[in-house]
């Protein structure tokens, strides 16, 4: 069984700031690893996913993650946040090459971007 | 998400009643899923569907039954709602190769 522990469930950052968003999970088996993004009162959103090939995988608004196996890491990062950037973002894992198991997610972080 | 429709989209209910949730896909997708969203606990597996007519539990299952017909469509029971079924409901679906696509929810209030 697979587990993702978000290690903070709150980040506050201004407006063009940095940003990381820490993930970790835990797993016996080799994983899949992604990032969603809910806006409020909406449903959720593919960011970005690792399945194979280069550790670093980048989306198209400027985040980026990069797969960590020695550390079982999976950390979102963004150079510069805007106010738009604010919302919750889930990190989830699924076993890899065992069809479609179920995705795992972590409980959330709650990104606030300040003016 | 294009593809993927839940309704109701919002629901009032009363505790003790049953209560029926549908998740409806035009993707012909295998697998589907609930789950719940609840703050401070993520997203959690209820059930999930790997066929017509096969379903297996996830994480947090009691209180629910689900079933499946035909591929595209995936129903969830709340046999007898209580208020700690008051949730978001999020249906999703999958493919071998194409990802996941979730559904915009169901706002469940049992009162």
């Amino acid at each position: 069984a697979q587990s993702v522990t978000q290690l903070d469930s709150q980040v506050p950052v201004f407006e063009e700031a940095p940003v990381e968003l820490r993930c970790n999970y835990s797993s016996s088996v080799s994983v899949y690893l992604f990032w969603y993004v809910q806006y409020p009162n909406q449903g959720l959103q593919l960011l970005l996913k690792y399945l194979s090939g280069s550790t670093l995988v980048e989306s198209i608004n400027g985040f980026e993650a990069e797969f960590n196996k020695s550390q079982t890491s999976f950390h979102l990062r963004k150079p510069s946040v805007h106010i738009s950037d604010t919302a919750e973002y889930f990190c989830a894992v699924s076993e890899r090459n065992s069809g479609n198991t179920p995705l795992v997610f972590g409980k959330g972080t709650r990104l606030s971007v300040i003016a | 998400d294009a593809g993927i429709t839940q309704s109701p989209r919002h629901k009032v209910t009363e505790t003790g009643t049953p209560v029926t949730l549908r998740c409806h896909q035009t993707e012909n997708h295998r697998y589907m899923y609930w789950y719940r969203q609840d703050p401070g606990h993520g997203l959690r597996l209820i059930h999930y569907s790997y066929g017509v007519k096969d379903t297996d539990k996830g994480e947090v299952s009691d209180g629910y039954s689900v079933s499946r017909s035909k591929t595209e469509d995936f129903l969830l029971t709340l046999e007898s709602a209580t208020s700690s079924q008051t949730s978001v409901y999020f249906c999703a679906i999958s493919e071998l190769g194409a990802g996941y696509t979730f559904g915009s929810g169901t706002r469940l209030t049992v009162v």
